[in-house]
């Protein structure tokens, strides 16, 4: 299975500031999908990030305010724009093919004052 | 609308004996399912995957079935071990679609008790 590098794996940011979370694969992947858990919550999908083009946000996202890049195929990045408390949240980026299962990054721990 | 369900957020097992996490889909289009392990402070790692063609899939001690007719699956641990406490997120995926993407339960929390 891949191999994700997350980072920062933590922050605590001031509101209204823009925040940018990388994801590296360690080799190539098909899908690559950004996460939100909130406290006591469950993983939530925000977008899949496709390669070349826009990513494809879920109900409740919007490109403003969590834009997505991904320029190839082992790399992904989420900005958590504008910040307010309510985006305190733990926010993960998975990758991976069917064939051979999907793994997750360790996480980015967001914590907005 | 949840599409992936796991109507227990919580279990409690003695060591030794068997877990089962139970997992409802909504659906019908959901043809790859996945289970998910995921400690404090760490991201979700893969545990087992069974695709819409089989019913069983085992690797050591967990096996997956699936029960394509009532959208439900389930994953047992045998023997659990304390090491097995941790949240279970079940998810599912409709790989035959042109939009692959993979949708998780709510997660259940396995206590294993010494």
């Amino acid at each position: 299975s891949a191999v994700i590098s997350q980072k920062p794996s933590r922050d605590i940011c001031q509101r209204g500031t823009s925040l940018t979370i990388q994801c590296q694969v360690d080799s190539q992947v098909t899908m690559m999908f950004w996460y939100r858990q909130q406290p006591g919550q469950s993983l939530t999908l925000i977008a899949t990030a496709n390669q070349g083009s826009e990513a494809t946000y879920e109900s409740g996202f919007v490109i403003d305010k969590f834009p997505i890049s991904r320029p190839n195929l082992t790399f992904s990045t989420l900005t958590v724009s504008n910040m307010s408390p309510e985006d305190s949240s733990i926010y993960l980026c998975s990758g991976g093919t069917e064939a051979n299962g999907y793994t997750f990054g360790s996480g980015t721990r967001l914590t907005v004052v | 609308d949840q599409q992936v369900k796991q109507n227990s957020p919580s279990l409690s097992v003695q060591e030794g004996r068997i877990s089962i996490l139970n997992c409802d889909y909504t659906n019908s289009m959901f043809d790859y399912f996945l289970w998910y392990k995921k400690y404090p402070a760490e991201g979700p790692t893969f545990l087992i995957s069974i695709s819409s063609i089989k019913d069983k899939n085992e690797d050591g001690r967990f096996t997956v079935f699936l029960n394509k007719s009532a959208k439900h699956l389930s994953l047992h641990i045998v023997p659990s071990q304390p090491g097995d406490s941790a949240v279970y997120f079940c998810a599912a995926s409709a790989v035959e679609t042109s939009y692959d993407k993979v949708i998780f339960g709510p997660g259940t929390s396995l206590s294993v008790i010494p």
